[in-house]
């Protein structure tokens, strides 16, 4: 299948401070990347969706100022997150693909995010 | 109701069983059904990736859809230990994948 990767893996940083997570494809072209959440022994949620060239698409309580997306290239995606608060500790996972109907998801390795 | 229902398990098997996992969904419109496996604190990895009903195989994996019933299962013969991971069904119509919540399989040898 096709190459996602996502750096960091791991990140700890202390509250107040903003994190960025780079999302790439490696041997394809990303027309379309999803950002998710999840909690331990939960499944994955979505935070938002992102189409190269136009502003990112959040869903319902996700904050949009605090999950900056970036989406400058078909390759490249990142998320950031500003003001880190203790709450803001997850996994984040990045997917990318091109989004014909019937295109496959390939997901990135994951971001675990530790905020003192 | 939830779109998408999936047992969390942990479903515990010996090592060699068969092993069905299954998921049923509300939504018509569902027509690419996928399966992910996911370690812990790793990405989700496509599995079997299906459209509309049948069976399809690849190695040990058979994955089944029938959409009349809107239930699809994964079928893992001859399991590993090293099977042993969280198993996410996934699916959508023309919009974002939903997800069901995973099933957390622990296979001993």
């Amino acid at each position: 299948g096709a190459v996602v990767s996502q750096h960091p893996s791991w990140v700890i940083c202390k509250s107040g401070t903003s994190v960025k997570i780079e999302c790439r494809s490696l041997d394809f072209q990303a027309t379309t990347m999803f950002w998710y959440r999840q909690f331990p022994k939960q499944s994955l949620m979505l935070m938002a969706t992102s189409n190269e060239g136009s502003k990112a698409t959040y869903e319902q309580g996700v904050e949009k100022d605090k999950f900056l997306i970036n989406h400058a290239s078909l390759t490249l995606s990142t998320l950031t997150v500003t003001s880190a608060h203790p709450e803001d500790s997850s996994f984040y996972i990045c997917s990318a693909g091109n989004m014909g109907a019937n295109e496959k998801l390939f997901f990135g390795s994951g971001t675990q995010l530790s905020v003192l | 109701q939830k779109e998408v229902e999936q047992d969390p398990g942990p479903l515990s098997v010996p090592e060699g069983a068969i092993v069905s996992l299954n998921c049923t969904y509300s939504n018509s419109a569902f027509q690419y059904f996928m399966w992910y496996r996911q370690y812990s604190r790793k990405g989700p990895e496509l599995l079997m990736y299906t459209y509309s009903s049948g069976n399809k195989e690849d190695g040990r994996f058979t994955a089944q859809v029938d959409k009349s019933s809107k239930y699809i299962s994964l079928f893992i013969r001859d399991s590993q230990p090293s099977d042993s991971a969280t198993y996410l069904c996934a699916m959508r119509g023309f919009q974002k994948l939903v997800f069901g919540t995973g099933t957390r399989l622990l296979v001993s040898p």
